[in-house]
């Protein structure tokens, strides 16, 4: 039973591109939940979803974040426009349906924006 | 509310040695509590977890930790320390039975030196 999966591992982008990245969950797991890392201190919380629905996305920015995680497919954490500020790991964790507390992490996304 | 306090961001201890990480929280509601732990560019790994059953929670690698709610811990032991266990260590609080419960809340982390 694969982990969930997170990639890019590394991505690099310029100020004012895109950043996708995307998270897998575990198998049977329907919860996917986003943090990120900035250097030097621990996670945070960003977006919490179930499939086809958002249900807290009280530590998303309020601009240039989006989230998704569709019927198919994995999940997508969206950066537009870039700045530097947004340099960090991000991370994805998933649950089950049930024992939903226990939140199991991916390794990361480490993104840099130049 | 919920909020984790981590009192050491810095432990060194000797291989062999006992190691202790302390985390203080605070929860307005029954909190579930874990311990998770961070390879140097790696994810997170959970160690252990505590959700209102034994307050004496043993996880992997030898990892324990004891839930005291009167003085709101839950403090982190090994016995004897591994050089494999070099690495970040991150207390983690959520509120079960709130709208909350699926963010975690984490501490800032203590980075564990082990030296031979």
């Amino acid at each position: 039973n694969a982990g969930v999966m997170q990639n890019p591992r590394h991505l690099v982008r310029r100020r004012g591109q895109e950043a996708r990245l995307r998270c897998s969950p575990m198998k049977g797991h329907s919860h996917v939940y986003w943090y990120r890392q900035l250097p030097e201190e621990g996670l945070k919380f960003m977006v919490y979803l179930q499939k086809e629905n958002i249900i807290d996305e009280s530590g998303m920015p309020k601009e240039r974040f989006s989230a998704e995680f569709p019927k198919e497919g994995p999940s997508i954490l969206r950066i537009q426009q870039v700045v530097r500020g947004d340099s960090a790991a991000y991370f994805c964790a998933s649950s089950p349906p049930r024992g939903m507390e226990t939140q199991y992490f991916g390794p990361g996304t480490r993104l840099l924006v130049l | 509310a919920q909020s984790v306090t981590q009192l050491d961001s810095h432990v060194s201890v000797s291989e062999g040695t006992p190691v202790l990480l302390r985390c203080n929280y605070s929860s307005s509601y029954s909190p579930s509590l874990f311990w998770y732990v961070q390879h140097p560019n790696k994810g997170l790994q959970l160690l252990l977890k505590y959700t209102s059953a034994a307050t004496l929670v043993k996880g992997i690698n030898g990892f324990e930790a004891e839930f005291k709610k009167s003085e709101t811990s839950f403090h982190l032991t090994k016995p004897s320390a591994h050089m494999s266990d070099a690495a970040e260590y991150f207390c983690v609080v959520s509120d079960r039975g709130t709208d909350s419960w699926g963010k975690l809340q984490f501490g800032a982390g203590t980075q564990v030196v082990v030296t031979p």
